[in-house]
């Protein structure tokens, strides 16, 4: 009953190589994000996608390339990997409800994939 | 200036005792606010959100906003040893209905029996 899920979990490699992380939801949300939390745990958003068009675009290299093949996952692809890429890669999903309590779009954060670049 | 500020702390309270955690952000734009919880090793959990000004209860835990001061705080009320973990302000700046939350850098809270 995982509702959001990551692959891998643990991911060491060298630099220059080439990598791919995958999220899935089974939520039924409509927008995935991806996160990077470095070594100082400040938590930064990435990307997001609504309904597989992508909506939020942050100043991230090239060289992290994001594909949604459909609402339910959001897959990282990463070329070219440098050191300063290690850190922790976070997927989370959300849906916009309008509610008694307040419009809201909270996030659900996925189990994480640690990164090492060596 | 931070988007999103909170003191990294650490801090730390005594078993029992009221901890109190707080944030200023930016943006008076921001529409809703968010406090999660993360344990070492662990992805963020939510504990609540706030979007009105006021206060706002959930069992051990309150959410109080003052948009005016661009001000929310988390009390948590009977620390308990459990509750050490670092905690994350989240807002959504902007005010979009897509959530694009900036983060604070997070308080470590350590409760001590």
């Amino acid at each position: 009953d995982t509702a959001v899920s990551q692959t891998p979990k643990y991911l060491v490699t060298q630099m220059g190589n080439d990598k791919s992380i995958k999220c899935e939801q089974n939520l039924g949300h409509d927008t995935m994000y991806w996160y990077k939390q470095d070594s100082k745990k400040f938590l930064k958003i990435m990307f997001s996608y609504n309904n597989k068009e992508l909506i939020i675009n942050e100043t991230v290299p090239n060289r992290f390339s994001p594909k949604s093949p459909d609402k339910a996952h959001l897959n990282l692809h990463i070329n070219s990997l440098e050191l300063g890429d290690s850190a922790v890669y976070f997927c989370a999903s959300s849906q916009f409800r309008r509610s008694i309590a307040g419009p809201t779009d909270t996030q659900y954060f996925g189990p994480g994939t640690r990164l090492t670049v060596l | 200036q931070k988007e999103v500020e909170q003191n990294s702390g650490p801090l730390s309270v005594p078993e029992g005792a009221i901890a109190s955690l707080n944030c200023t952000y930016s943006d008076r734009g921001s529409q809703s606010f968010f406090w999660y919880r993360q344990y070492s090793g662990k992805s963020p959990e939510l504990i609540m959100f706030i979007y009105s000004n006021g206060d706002k209860e959930d069992g051990r835990f309150t959410a109080q906003l003052n948009k005016a001061s661009q001000y929310v705080s988390l009390l948590i009320r009977d620390s308990q040893p459990s509750d050490s973990a670092t905690y994350l302000c989240a807002v959504n700046v902007g005010g979009t209905s897509y959530g694009k939350l900036t983060f604070g850098q997070g308080t470590i809270l350590t409760v001590h029996p």
